[in-house]
């Protein structure tokens, strides 16, 4: 079974500041990927970012980007540039590797952030 | 672009009752996710569709069922509701096959309340 863990319950960042959220993640084999969703208080899950478990180079989009470190099984979210907007709760999700069939997500237990003005 | 659809958004229902939510994968899209997210929980994978097969199953109640239909729609029938059943009820759905990367797009959710 996968264990997911996100150690920071809740975080607290200024705005115009970047913050790092934590994420590490126990599979049984190192060809997971790994998702990073965000779900504003509406309740929808966004998608922010995809880390391939065999990207040599950490995923980027935009402000956010992943500080990937697969031998440590860990793949830290850090946004750049805090906006308002940016408060919600956060989960990442490792991916399973394998092709042709159904990859259902098993999610971290979420870390809150709450980007102060 | 498509989005993944649900319905109906809001649901009350009362205990024992039964309720059938309804999802609409993107266009093309061959995978459906159903997952369960409790107040303050994680989402929590319930069942899944490959090519309108079950694929797999994960916590999911036997008073529960789902189904994918020839056009690809989803239902979730729940029956003999409980208290615990209120919960965001999302559908996901993706393209799957040999990419190393199929995102899962989720749905805007349905919230059902059982009183």
């Amino acid at each position: 079974a996968q264990k997911i863990t996100q150690t920071q319950p809740g975080m607290f960042v200024q705005e115009k500041e970047a913050v790092t959220l934590d994420c590490t993640y126990d599979t049984s084999d190192q060809s997971y990927g790994l998702f990073w969703y965000k779900q504003p208080s509406s309740g929808e899950m966004i998608f922010l970012i995809y880390q391939g478990s065999y990207d040599e180079q950490n995923a980027t989009e935009g402000r956010y980007s992943l500080n990937f470190q697969k031998a440590r099984k860990s793949a830290n979210l850090v946004i750049s540039a805090s906006q308002l907007g940016d408060s919600a709760m956060y989960f990442c999700a490792p991916f399973p590797p394998s092709s042709g069939s159904a990859r259902q997500l098993t999610f971290g237990s979420g870390t809150q952030l709450t980007v102060l003005p | 672009a498509a989005g993944v659809i649900q319905s109906p958004r809001h649901l009350i229902k009362e205990k024992r009752e039964t309720a059938t939510l309804k999802c609409y994968p993107i266009p093309r899209h061959d995978t459906v996710y159903w997952y369960q997210q409790g107040p303050g929980q994680d989402p929590q994978f319930l069942i899944s569709f490959y090519e309108k097969m079950q694929s797999d199953k994960g916590s999911i109640p036997d008073r529960f069922s789902a189904q994918q239909f020839s056009d690809y729609h989803s239902e979730l029938n729940m029956s003999s509701l409980e208290l615990g059943d209120s919960a965001l009820y999302f559908c996901a759905s993706s393209l799957s096959g040999d990419s190393s990367y199929n995102e899962q797009f989720f749905g805007p959710g349905t919230r059902l309340t059982v009183l």
